[in-house]
């Protein structure tokens, strides 16, 4: 399977806590995207990060890349319970016109209030 | 934001009958798009990428015949699941390529499919 890896498989943290969550993947990648899931609903877009790029913000959100260890890391600041939600990487690879995405396995993520 | 709609949002049918979901990209034109399945507490799979005017493109394991798809118009794409049975029920979520900005994929709000 080409999925990647996500972990924690969950992380409950209480609000006003840093969450951070890692995501492995096993091809070589043109960018790493991550995205957050509400139960049941559709995905909405967190920030992109290019291979040729090592970090980015966005807010609260920093996303570190690896892609020696193909790697990367999403960090939430100061979490609050609105954050409550799965949150996935996926990977678009090199070549192709289709920039179809590779979904990791996900963290739940629950802040307690 | 860009925005995605699928439609319907909820579908409950019968095992045997084949059900179609919509899906619409709302202020921009798509010639990509992409369906995905999530099963509960699962991650997204992506099922087939989906061209404007041409067949769709199938991941390995996908059965073509079981999940038609038509991409009639730069705004429309619909996914037929056809001939139901309860191993089809799961979460399927659309996202579309906007044609003018490379990397972006916007996802619609999904269908959840329930086959009795």
């Amino acid at each position: 399977s080409q999925q990647g890896e996500e972990d924690p498989q969950a992380l409950s943290i209480q609000e006003g806590e840093n969450a951070t969550m890692n995501c492995s993947y096993k091809t070589s990648i043109n960018n790493l995207q991550w995205y957050r899931q509400n139960s049941g609903r559709g995905l909405v877009h967190l920030i992109l990060i290019r291979s040729n790029e090592r970090e980015k913000h966005s807010g609260r959100l920093r996303v570190t890349l690896d892609t020696s260890k193909k790697s990367s890391s999403l960090l939430i600041t100061a979490s609050r319970a609105a954050d409550t939600a799965s949150y996935f990487c996926a990977t678009a690879a090199y070549g192709g016109a289709t920039n179809k995405l590779i979904f990791g396995t996900g963290t739940l993520l629950a802040v307690q209030p | 934001g860009a925005v995605v709609s699928q439609h319907p949002s909820r579908v409950i049918c019968k095992s045997g009958t084949s059900v179609k979901i919509e899906c619409r990209s709302l202020d921009f034109q798509a010639t990509t798009m992409f369906w995905y399945r999530q099963f509960p507490k699962k991650s997204l799979m992506l099922m087939a990428t989906s061209n404007e005017g041409s067949k769709a493109t199938y991941e390995q394991g996908v059965e073509k015949d079981k999940f038609l798809i038509n991409h009639a118009s730069l705004t429309l794409s619909t996914l037929t699941v056809t001939s139901a049975h309860p191993e089809d029920s799961s979460f399927y979520i659309c996202s579309a390529k906007d044609f003018s900005r490379t990397d972006t994929q916007y996802f619609g709000p999904g269908t959840r499919l329930t086959v009795l």
